[in-house]
């Protein structure tokens, strides 16, 4: 069955360092990867993609994302946390084929930023 | 409109009853997803569209759930008979539909309560 997986529930990092938020997946061939970030009563917003080419994808508010297809992983990373980064993110994966170009979700990782 | 727009922002009814959720898409947008977001469980994919092709209903978990897409524009999520396990943020999504294209954007969703 194909599937996204986000260890950890909660990541907790103090402000001014760096942070990352795990994410591997488990789909055939090469599909598309998607960060996704969730502010408190409102919808997902886009934060950053990977389709093809150099594995390190940089996307909003200064996140980056490394795609590493021998571990199938998609980490979501951040040189320096910020407590305005605290929020719910989401992996996602568009597999290729199939007929349909759903996205399939993570459960969410919490991202908690202290001052 | 600028965003995709759901409504009620929220709902809250009585065990048994029917609910109905909108989804206003992003004008042009061919593609339309229905996904749940329920606590711990990530986001459920339910349903989706793609212009006039039939719909991809494999998300649906039950046949109390169904969905509608109007002149291939505004949806409707319908609920019957709702049952406790119902409640859920139930979020809306819009693409462009075009080869190449992956910009789903989300609205901000509709927290339903069954009580």
């Amino acid at each position: 069955a194909q599937s996204v997986a986000q260890p950890e529930d909660q990541v907790n990092v103090a402000e001014g360092n760096p942070l990352t938020v795990k994410c591997t997946y488990s789909v055939s061939g090469n599909p598309y990867l998607f960060w996704y970030v969730q502010y408190p009563n409102r919808g997902l917003q886009f934060l950053l993609k990977y389709i093809t080419g150099d594995n390190l994808v940089k996307g909003s508010y200064g996140f980056e994302a490394e795609f590493n297809k021998s571990q199938t992983s998609f980490h979501l990373k951040k040189p320096s946390a910020l407590v305005s980064d605290s929020a719910l993110y989401f992996c996602a994966v568009r597999p290729l084929g199939g007929g349909t170009d759903k996205l399939i979700f993570g459960t969410g990782t919490r991202l908690q930023v202290f001052p | 409109g600028a965003g995709v727009s759901q409504s009620p922002s929220n709902k809250v009814t009585e065990k048994g009853k029917d609910v109905e959720l909108r989804c206003d898409p992003i004008s042009g947008h061919t593609a339309l997803y229905w996904y749940r977001q329920s606590l711990g469980q990530g986001l459920e994919f339910l349903i989706y569209f793609q212009g006039n092709s039939a719909p991809d209903k494999s998300g649906l978990p039950s046949d109390r759930f169904s969905a509608e897409r109007t002149g291939g524009s505004v949806s409707t999520l319908t609920i019957q008979r709702t049952q406790q396990e119902d409640s859920a943020v139930y979020l809306c999504a819009s693409r462009p539909g075009g080869q190449g294209d992956y910009g789903y954007t989300f609205g901000s969703g509709t927290r339903l309560t069954v009580v």
